[in-house]
């Protein structure tokens, strides 16, 4: 069956450093997505990407946030200097024509 | 403000009960999603709906467009069940925008 990977699992970074959390969607799918999730809260929606440009964004996706998709395959998200708040658990999403499909995540710590 | 509500917060259950948790929303959409959310973290998608009834396996999602509301029901429920149900919404509005709900906690007892 046809999945999302997501990589690093886990990152530590130190305050004011920039990170890039990386997707391999699947790879007939069109939409992508970005969704963070705080220890012990809901999931909230980042950003969508369709055809190459954003095609939503939330609030929380700021001028320190940016989507990529490099190389045609993998889908990255940059967030250029890290504060303690941005540390979470972020999830890639691709979606087929139903459903969504969910990466494992990358769990994100901030010090 | 919450653009999806979903309720219970939280729910036990025994196993072999048939459960129902329910989704509210305030937003036009143009789908709502069932999610489970395990307790390592990882996301799967169970459902996507627009209109009627969805069943696989024994799960069963429903929603009513005009009242905004949808259903998720477990029939013979069992331990490894247990998870989180999260109700996400596409906004109608905006297109690519999913709002979430803060989830239904649920454990099958054996």
């Amino acid at each position: 069956e046809p999945e999302v990977t997501q990589t690093p699992s886990h990152q530590v970074t130190q305050m004011g450093q920039e990170v890039i959390l990386r997707c391999v969607p699947i790879s007939n799918h069109l939409y992508f997505y970005w969704y963070r999730q705080i220890l012990g809260q809901k999931v909230e929606f980042l950003v969508s990407f369709y055809n190459n440009e954003i095609s939503e964004k939330s609030e929380i996706f700021d001028d320190q946030f940016s989507v990529e998709r490099p190389d045609g395959s993998n889908f990255t998200l940059k967030i250029r200097s890290t504060k303690l708040e941005d540390s979470a658990m972020y999830f890639c999403a691709s979606t087929g024509r139903y459903e969504q499909y969910f990466g494992p995540g990358t769990r994100l710590t901030v010090t | 403000k919450n653009e999806v509500e979903q309720s219970p917060q939280n729910l036990t259950a025994q196993e072999g009960e048939f459960i129902t948790i329910n989704c509210s929303y305030s937003v036009g959409i143009s789908a709502l999603h069932w999610l489970q959310q395990h307790p390592g973290g990882g996301i799967v998608s169970l459902f996507m709906l627009s209109s009627g009834k969805k069943k696989h396996g024994r799960l069963i999602a429903t929603i009513n467009i005009q009242e905004k509301h949808s259903s998720l029901h477990i029939t013979a429920s069992h331990p490894r069940d247990s998870a989180v149900y999260i109700c996400a919404v596409r906004s109608e509005d905006t297109g690519n925008q999913f709002y979430f709900g803060t989830g239904t906690s649920l454990t099958v007892i054996p």
